[in-house]
């Protein structure tokens, strides 16, 4: 049974930063490209960044390009999202997601809120 | 980013059928075609196909997808109650480099 665990949201003030992760069981996690997706709320899924199986390219919407890096550490069937400079329009629920030919497996989410 | 084009909402009779369009250009819909997905409220989304028609594991035979050109759509037919839900088609831009999501079509069952 294929599960995706996202951490590491909370709270925090523009210009600050945030981790999140995302863990991964039964499933071969370095076999898959990963992706984030967000949604605001009460708005629609908004693409963040894809990751490959290795880590070999990565890539960003324009709108966090710069900001956000994504990485992931196979060893520890683990994704990751370093988050800088939030702005108040980061505010959404952030996925982690599987790509086998679309985004077949999601994750709960974890909520992302930037505010002063 | 441009994203995909989707109708905001679409009303239907129970047991009727449902098209819903997703709308993109050469490089993304034109290209490799859409995948669909299905969200509930306060759930997180739901692969119901990708490559145009082809269906996860589990997904029912009434939800078809199928592509014109730049052009997606998924049709599904004998509408149930739980299909009342958020549906977005999402694309990979080979020009961007970008994958991209639809702003969404919200789905009501009568």
């Amino acid at each position: 049974q294929v599960q995706l665990v996202e951490s590491g949201g909370g709270v925090v003030q523009p210009g600050g930063s945030l981790r999140l992760s995302c863990a991964a069981s039964g499933v071969t996690f370095s076999s898959y490209t990963m992706h984030w997706v967000r949604q605001a709320p009460g708005k629609g899924l908004e693409w963040v960044a894809v990751i490959s199986y290795d880590g070999g390219f990565e890539y960003y919407a324009d709108s966090v390009q710069g900001r956000f890096t994504i990485s992931r550490d196979n060893s520890k069937n683990t994704l990751f999202l370093q988050m800088n400079s939030l702005r108040t329009e980061d505010t959404a629920v952030y996925y982690c997601a599987r790509e086998f030919s679309a985004f077949d497996f999601w994750g709960q989410g974890t909520l992302v809120t930037v505010s002063s | 980013q441009t994203g995909l084009t989707q109708p905001p909402s679409v009303s239907k009779d129970l047991r009727q059928t449902a098209t819903l369009t997703c709308t993109g250009n050469r490089n993304n819909v034109g290209n490799q075609g859409a995948a669909w997905l299905q969200q509930h409220q306060g759930h997180p989304p739901k692969l119901l196909s990708y490559r145009n028609n082809n269906r996860p594991s589990g997904i029912s035979e009434r939800f078809s997808a199928s592509r014109s050109g730049n052009t997606a759509s998924l049709t599904i037919t004998g509408l149930q109650p739980d299909d009342e839900a958020d549906y977005y088609c999402s694309a990979w831009d080979s020009s961007l480099s970008v994958w991209m999501f639809g702003g969404g079509t919200k789905l009501t069952v009568l």
